[in-house]
């Protein structure tokens, strides 16, 4: 069936390193891709998607790029600041409305 | 502002109890979801309901029920809880998608719950 695999955490970073969170996927079809962010004592929300092959989603300065020759949705920062410390998942749209979700990765930023 | 809400954010309760999740939406969603989070298990899909009166079991339903009496209301129920139902419990709710590929979920704050 459809799942998500990410890399596993923690991942530790400096204030103003670049951030990389790999993702990739198996899939029937052509699933939308996105990427949740989980803030401490919150609940999920979107962070940023794709809906296609090519598609760059990006938001909050965080981009992935929908790779369907390689199956990849790879997160990326250019610089990352504290408040970034999250919980990150990568999902994909599965079927009857349901998402797939990955194991989350959680991200730790030091100041 | 969408608005997921969930009835608590934490709850205690001991084995045997019939425990009782309430997730309420306000942006007249027809898709409302229940997850359990674990760490290193990430997000599972517990039940799912796409209209009122309708429910689907998710990957993971036993030992829970749901019922869904009004579309802005989904509830989960722990019959008889254990302490292996100890986990944080998310809530979500989405349009359905009617063809087209994109349908975000809208996520509730979620419910830590402790079964002693």
């Amino acid at each position: 069936g459809d799942s998500v695999t990410q890399m596993e955490g923690p991942v530790t970073l400096s204030e103003e390193a670049f951030l990389t969170i790999n993702c990739t996927y198996t899939a029937t079809g052509y699933p939308s891709l996105f990427w949740y962010v989980q803030y401490p004592g919150e609940g999920l929300q979107l962070l940023l998607k794709a809906t296609k092959a090519d598609d760059k989603g990006s938001n909050k300065g965080f981009e992935a790029t929908y790779r369907k020759e390689t199956t990849s949705f790879h997160l990326e920062k250019g610089s990352v600041q504290v408040s970034d410390s999250a919980v990150y998942f990568c999902a994909l749209s599965g079927v009857g409305d349901k998402i797939i979700f990955g194991k989350g990765t959680r991200l730790h930023i030091l100041p | 502002d969408v608005k997921v809400t969930q009835s608590s954010r934490y709850l205690v309760k001991r084995t045997g109890e019939k425990v009782f999740l309430e997730c309420v939406q306000d942006m007249d969603h027809e898709n409302m979801f229940w997850y359990r989070q674990d760490p290193g298990l990430g997000l599972r899909l517990i039940y799912f309901s796409y209209d009122v009166k309708m429910k689907e079991k998710g990957d993971i339903p036993e030992g829970y029920s749901v019922s869904r009496e009004k579309k802005e209301r989904f509830s989960l129920i722990l019959e008889s809880a254990s302490t292996n139902q100890t986990s944080m419990y998310l809530c979500a709710s989405s349009y359905p998608s009617a063809g087209s590929s994109y349908n975000e979920q809208f996520f509730g704050p979620g419910t830590r719950l402790t079964v002693l």
